[in-house]
């Protein structure tokens, strides 16, 4: 079963608005969330992460915010750039498996001019 | 420093065959993942090496998959014989710590025809 769901397939932002991704998972026992990002080709690559006992850690554009209680997470990317289009992966693992990134199915940004 | 990498980066055989992915760590890095992706879906966890031992086969679908890592540097991953099922992009992912960073090879595309 998928603990970690991305429902919006796509998303399609104008460069220099706001982009929002979104993600839940059902597993009470995750406590470290992550989001990759993927370009065509490539293998994901790290962009940012938080812990449980946080609700929100930014780095430069990009911010991550974590609602426990209703099992979600959201990425903002503000502002938008061409360069990140691309496809964003949600991950979470929790402490006694760590190691094993439990992945949604990805967000497809594209960011027009 | 030489990221992840993987071989080969496609391959394409018939139903009933058997296929070998390499990865080959980052130097150093004593955690090594395997992942997949199927037709655009999640990526899904296979298995954990710590060294040349595995820490986490959960993910691993059926004894037609066996993965090695013997003496702890580069692994393989051995499907036989391969299903159509089996087709995806596989991926590699290298670690320091346990907790650490993954980072991600640029994956094997396998097509089982």
């Amino acid at each position: 079963d998928q603990q970690v769901k991305q429902n919006s397939p796509s998303l399609s932002v104008q460069e220099g608005r706001i982009s929002i991704l979104n993600c839940d998972y059902t597993n009470s026992m995750f406590d470290y969330f992550l989001w990759y990002k993927k370009y065509p080709a490539e293998g994901p690559t790290f962009l940012i992460s938080i812990s449980s006992i946080k609700d929100k850690n930014e780095d430069g554009r990009f911010t991550v915010f974590l609602n426990k209680s209703a099992k979600h997470l959201s990425l903002h990317i503000v502002p938008s750039q061409p360069g990140d289009s691309a496809v964003y992966f949600c991950a979470a693992t929790e402490t006694d498996s760590w190691g094993k990134l439990q992945f949604g199915a990805g967000t497809q940004v594209v960011v027009t001019p | 420093e030489a990221g992840v990498t993987q071989f080969p980066s496609h391959s394409v055989i018939e139903k009933g065959q058997t296929v070998t992915l390499r990865c080959d760590p980052i130097s150093g890095h004593d955690n090594l993942y395997w992942y997949r992706r199927v037709m655009g879906k999640e990526i899904k966890f296979l298995l954990h090496f710590v060294k040349e031992s595995k820490q986490d086969e959960s993910g691993m679908p059926n004894n037609r998959f066996l993965a090695e890592r013997t003496g702890g540097t580069y692994s393989t991953l051995k499907v036989q014989p391969a299903e159509l099922e089996d087709s995806g992009v596989y991926f590699c992912a290298s670690s320091l710590g346990g907790t650490d960073t993954q980072y991600f090879g640029p994956g094997t595309r396998l097509t089982v025809l």
